[in-house]
């Protein structure tokens, strides 16, 4: 089945060692997503590709990059995590953006925890 | 804060009908959708409803939209203990999908 994979789904790091989250689709969308979610909150979007176009959300710490090497890959890396970088982290993709049915469709989230 | 406002819990018994209940603001947003996500897992699609429609079926599941309102209801039929779940809703924007802050449904047995 067509899908979006994030590894790993548990992510344990220190305090201000570099940590990598990856996400891969099969669905061959042009858009790829990074959310960040806290518990009992809504996801907050952190950046997005459209195709190798990189679209930085205003507030998004410079602590967050990202990486789309190719269609199916994306990459969140978190150069100096903090203890308030403990969350859930969500990969999600589109078809296309603009207007029109576009939903976007998730993989299960990396759950990254800071030592 | 969110400009789309969910109600934060809800509780049900099994078998009896849940409607969860979701406002927004942008009076432009074209789709409107819901996703389901359960404990440790991602977003998952449940059904969406386009602006020009009041509303759609799908099974269980019936969507309600008043766009004068500016309100979105989600309706589940019979339901079950697997449906227990944070319910998202979510409005579709140029380049965007704003989320609301998600109800918990617990369903007693």
């Amino acid at each position: 089945d067509a899908m979006v994979i994030q590894n790993p789904r548990y992510q344990v790091t220190q305090f201000g060692k570099p940590v990598t989250l990856s996400c891969s689709q099969t669905l061959n969308h042009n858009v790829m997503y990074w959310y960040q979610q806290k518990s009992s909150q809504a996801p907050k979007l952190l950046f997005h590709y459209y195709d190798k176009d990189f679209n930085n959300e205003a507030d998004t710490p410079d602590n967050f990059q990202s990486r789309r090497p190719n269609t199916s890959f994306c990459f969140l890396d978190i150069r100096s995590p903090g203890l308030g970088d403990a969350a859930m982290y969500l990969c999600a993709t589109s078809r296309e953006k603009g207007a029109g049915n576009q939903p976007q469709h998730f993989g299960d989230g990396t759950r990254l925890s800071i030592l | 804060g969110e400009d789309v406002e969910q109600s934060l819990f809800l509780s049900v018994r099994e078998g009896d009908s849940s409607v969860i209940n979701c406002t927004y603001t942008d009076s432009s947003s074209t789709y409107l959708y819901w996703y389901k996500q359960e404990p440790g897992a991602g977003l998952q699609l449940l059904t969406y409803i386009f602006s020009n429609m009041d509303m759609k079926q799908d099974q269980r599941l019936t969507v309600l939209l008043n766009k004068k309102d500016k309100h979105l209801s989600l309706r589940i039929a019979d339901t079950q203990t697997g449906d227990s779940a944070i319910y998202f809703c979510a409005e579709r924007e140029i380049n965007d999908m704003r989320f609301g802050a998600g109800t918990r449904l617990t369903v007693k047995p």
